[in-house]
């Protein structure tokens, strides 16, 4: 049982460089998330889809792009890499309302 | 604005005694409430919740404390376990909002 699996696992870009994290549940849960940790800031959220065919606005959303692919797969993107973005992503998926999340394992990105 | 605030980066318990980790939210509309640990290199995985109905939850080793006119909640562990060292994180939603709000953790220290 996979869960949530998220890749790439690390990623190094330069400044400007764009790139994808993927992410993909099979829990068949509704919602689904994008967050960053940071050292001290905690987990802060990126995007949320509540259900496939939607997406909405976090906390942290500037820089970033979104896609509910279908129920299983959420991807992240960044169009214009800053070094600002080097965190470690978090992706998790949840059943209806007030279920919890499960987390992936994480990609560590690093922009130089 | 944080919305939901733990403001102890870190605590040292003994082991065999009781860990009490604490957490204080703003937002009044936030009906449930989650714990999560986390280990390093991993993503967080849930732990136990609390619905804004209730004030107590417990499972096993944990015990989460809610208390709504005060906006806190606490988790309680005992007894404390050398495995318990991780950070947790409090986490509280609106019931028809899909949208899950972290703290920024308290890293958990149990002493042989």
């Amino acid at each position: 049982n996979a869960g949530v699996t998220q890749t790439p696992k690390f990623q190094v870009l330069k400044t400007g460089q764009s790139m994808t994290l993927q992410c993909a549940q099979d829990m068949n849960h509704n919602s689904m998330y994008w967050y960053r940790q940071d050292p001290g800031m905690g987990l802060r959220l990126i995007y949320y889809s509540a259900s496939e065919g939607t997406t909405d606005k976090g906390e942290v959303p500037n820089g970033y792009n979104v896609s509910r692919l279908n129920k299983r797969e959420f991807s992240l993107r960044l169009e214009s890499a800053a070094p600002s973005q080097t965190s470690v992503y978090f992706c998790a998926s949840g059943g209806a309302g007030n279920s919890p999340l499960h987390f992936g394992n994480g990609t560590r990105l690093t922009v130089t | 604005d944080q919305q939901v605030k733990q403001n102890s980066p870190s605590l040292s318990v003994q082991e065999g005694r009781i860990s009490i980790l604490n957490c204080d939210y703003t937002n009044s509309m936030f009906d449930y409430f989650l714990w999560y640990k986390k280990y390093p290199a991993e993503g967080p995985t849930f732990l136990i919740s609390i619905s804004s109905i209730k004030d107590k939850n417990e499972d096993g080793r944990f015990t989460v404390f809610l208390n709504k006119s005060a906006k806190h909640l606490s988790l309680h562990i005992v007894p404390s376990q050398p495995g318990d060292s991780a950070v947790y994180f409090c986490a509280a939603s609106e019931n028809r909002d899909d949208k899950i709000i972290f703290g920024k953790g308290t890293r958990l220290h149990i002493l042989p």
